[in-house]
């Protein structure tokens, strides 16, 4: 059975830094393209950011800069990291595998929220 | 940026269909995949590649692209249907995946 299982979303301060983690079991993160997805408090789906199954890269305009994808394949985990956080980067992040480029998000996880807050 | 536009809501009988839209410029040209969200839920894929359906997703569940607009279609509306739905793209030139507005369809 696929799960992802996300942790690391926590209260943080504006300015702050947090990472994500993203953990798989049942399938291998390497060979999937890895998302992650938020979802700001009653509003819609965002995506951030994604790391293909041969490493590359990409962000949306509003984190880019900011936040960093990774992976650790001996870990089967994949990574958020999340420096100079902002207000409007409060949300539950979801992390989103699909089995290949433009397939459609098969996998999802639970999710783990995120607050950035004084 | 790519934007995908959706109604904010539908209303819909039981039993009936309901039709959801999501405009884009030539979105025709792009493969468009569809999900359903339920309050404090994650979201499921229920179209891909524009009318696929992925197992264990009713076939009263379809869609269509075309031009400028695609269109997720429920059949014989039930009331577990009531959710928000999101059409999702992947932008070729950026890199970048691109979500709809998201509509939430309510079962009268």
């Amino acid at each position: 059975e696929v799960q992802l299982v996300e942790s690391g979303g926590d209260l943080v301060q504006p300015g702050g830094s947090l990472r994500l983690s993203c953990a798989a079991s049942g399938f291998t993160v390497s060979r999937k393209y890895m998302s992650w997805v938020r979802q700001a408090p009653g509003k819609g789906l965002e995506w951030v950011s994604v790391i293909y199954s041969g490493g590359d890269t990409y962000y949306a305009d509003s984190v880019k800069g900011r936040f960093t994808i990774s992976r650790d394949n001996s870990k089967n985990t994949m990574y958020l990291q999340m420096n100079s956080l902002r207000a409007e980067d409060t949300a539950v992040y979801y992390c989103a595998g699909e089995d290949w480029n433009d397939r459609g998000f098969d996998y999802w996880g639970q999710g783990t929220l995120v607050t950035v807050s004084s | 940026s790519y934007v995908l536009t959706q109604p904010p809501s539908v209303s819909v009988a039981p039993g009936k269909t309901a039709r959801i839209t999501c405009g884009g410029n030539t979105i025709g040209d792009k493969v468009v995949h569809w999900y359903q969200q339920k309050p404090g839920q994650a979201p499921i894929l229920v179209i891909y590649y524009d009318n696929d359906r992925p197992s264990g997703i009713p076939e009263r569940f379809s869609g269509s692209n075309s031009k400028n607009t695609a269109t997720l279609t429920i059949s014989r509306v039930e009331a577990g249907d009531e959710a928000d739905y999101y059409c999702q793209v992947w932008d070729n030139p950026s890199g970048h995946y691109v979500f709809g507005t998201g509509t939430k369809v309510t079962v009268l």
